[in-house]
């Protein structure tokens, strides 16, 4: 079965530094979501992405954050001059194909900021 | 008032039990609804989808009543692996739209 997936499954930064963290949806989708969830709360909304362009954002994704679709399989979620609050787990996630308005999850990378 | 609120539980159970999970949202323009679940640590994964006319799948049973914007997730003969933290997830439109997640209900089944 087809799944979504997440390089690196955790990384450690200083605080300051640039990270980018990548996820490859699953194939015939469509459209590609980020969203985080600092541990012990509810999962949060960060940015969709449809025909290469951002659809929606939420508060939380401002300047510091930015997404790209490099190629055709890659979705990348950069985040610059990380804050200590910006640790956190960051889930990927794609929908489209027969299910279209069912979102998979990718496993997340844990980003953990010194 | 939160936009998906649930009971964050914890609810112990026995094997065997049956369980029932309740959740409210308060958007009404809200179109689509799902139940995930979450194991420690783990992705939120997709349970079922709810639909207006009710839909079952195996042991678990979804219900969705506009009216009062309120979901419901049972679960009969529960397992132990049945564990887990359960998600209410409403999106506003069918597709491309972000989807708002419940704090989570967690489930604890014991032998």
């Amino acid at each position: 079965e087809p799944e979504v997936t997440q390089t690196p499954s955790h990384q450690v930064t200083q605080m300051g530094q640039e990270v980018i963290l990548r996820c490859v949806p699953i194939s015939n989708h469509l459209y590609f979501y980020w969203y985080r969830q600092i541990l012990g709360q509810k999962v949060e909304f960060l940015v969709s992405f449809y025909n290469n362009e951002i659809s929606e954002k939420s508060e939380i994704f401002d300047d510091q954050f930015s997404v790209e679709r490099p190629d055709g399989s890659n979705f990348t979620l950069k985040i610059r001059s990380t804050k200590l609050e910006d640790s956190a787990m960051y889930f990927c996630a794609s929908c489209g194909g027969r299910s279209y308005n069912e979102q998979f999850f990718g496993p997340g990378t844990r980003l953990t900021v010194l | 008032r939160k936009e998906v609120e649930q009971d964050p539980g914890p609810f112990n159970v026995p094997e065997g039990a049956t369980v029932a999970f309740n959740c409210t949202y308060s958007n009404s323009a809200s179109q689509s609804f799902f139940w995930y679940r979450q194991d420690c640590r783990k992705e939120p994964k997709l349970l079922m989808s709810v639909y207006s006319s009710g839909n079952e799948d195996g042991r678990f049973t979804a219900q969705l009543n506009r009216a009062s914007q309120y979901i419901s997730l049972l679960i009969r003969d529960s397992k132990l692996s049945d564990s887990a933290t359960y998600l209410c997830v409403v999106n506003k439109d069918h597709a491309g739209n972000m989807l708002t997640f419940g704090g989570g209900t967690r489930l604890m089944v014991k032998p």
